[in-house]
């Protein structure tokens, strides 16, 4: 079955420390996006590719980076710059042939990050 | 900018009980709109969404949705609910301005409890 896995499910960050959360979808979707979601908040949207090699900041991209080296892998680094971390995060993809607008994104089950 | 409001943070119904979840958008240009359901620590799945002729549109589960452009709402409804309806819903807004199409505008979610 197609879909788009997340790994690990649950994730814990020591002070200081880089963690990275990852992201593989085999749709053979173009596009890929990386959300942050809190109780209250709904979902804010981090990083986005349209296509391999290039990817554009989300509305709140400070204290994250990621890498789109292959069609199919995002994923998340969750830096020490990040002050405030402890959050569900939600990886989706979405075909960007025609008019990508209007194409529905497809989830995975998400990660949950937590500091120690 | 775009933006997107779900009127209730919490609706509690009785099962069998007809639902309304209210969201209303603001937006200088067209927009298409979506309708996704996220159960407890898994990711979103498409309900249902508007992208042109009609404006009631059915979805999964038995949901149907209205948009109204006067109005700038795009409202939820079931008319019977199950327990297993039981979930958080966020309505969402696709981005149409330049570089960032694709991108999705989430509400705050609404979450919707079915008591026997």
């Amino acid at each position: 079955d197609g879909g788009i896995t997340q790994s690990p499910k649950y994730l814990f960050r020591k002070e200081g420390q880089n963690v990275t959360l990852s992201c593989e979808q085999n749709l053979n979707h173009d596009a890929m996006y990386w959300y942050r979601q809190d109780p209250g908040q709904g979902l804010r949207l981090i990083y986005y590719s349209q296509i391999v090699n290039d990817f554009q900041k989300g509305d709140i991209a400070e204290g994250y980076s990621v890498s789109r080296e292959k069609k199919e892998s995002f994923p998340l680094t969750v830096t020490s710059a990040q002050k405030n971390p402890t959050a569900f995060y939600l990886c989706a993809s979405s075909t960007d042939r025609g008019r990508p607008h209007r194409q529905p994104q497809h989830f995975g089950d998400g990660t949950r990050l937590s500091i120690l | 900018a775009q933006s997107v409001t779900q009127l209730d943070s919490q609706v509690p119904v009785f099962e069998e009980a007809p639902v309304e979840l209210r969201c209303n958008y603001s937006s200088s240009v067209s927009v298409y709109l979506f309708w996704y359901v996220q159960y407890p620590n898994q990711g979103l799945q498409l309900l249902l969404k508007y992208l042109s002729g009609s404006t009631l549109v059915k979805g999964i589960n038995g949901f149907e949705a209205e948009f109204n452009k006067s109005q700038t709402s795009f409202h939820l409804r079931k008319p019977s609910v199950h327990i297993s309806d039981t979930a958080e819903y966020f309505c969402a807004v696709s981005d149409l301005r330049g570089t960032s199409y694709g991108k999705l505008t989430f509400g705050q979610g609404t979450i919707l409890t079915v008591h026997p």
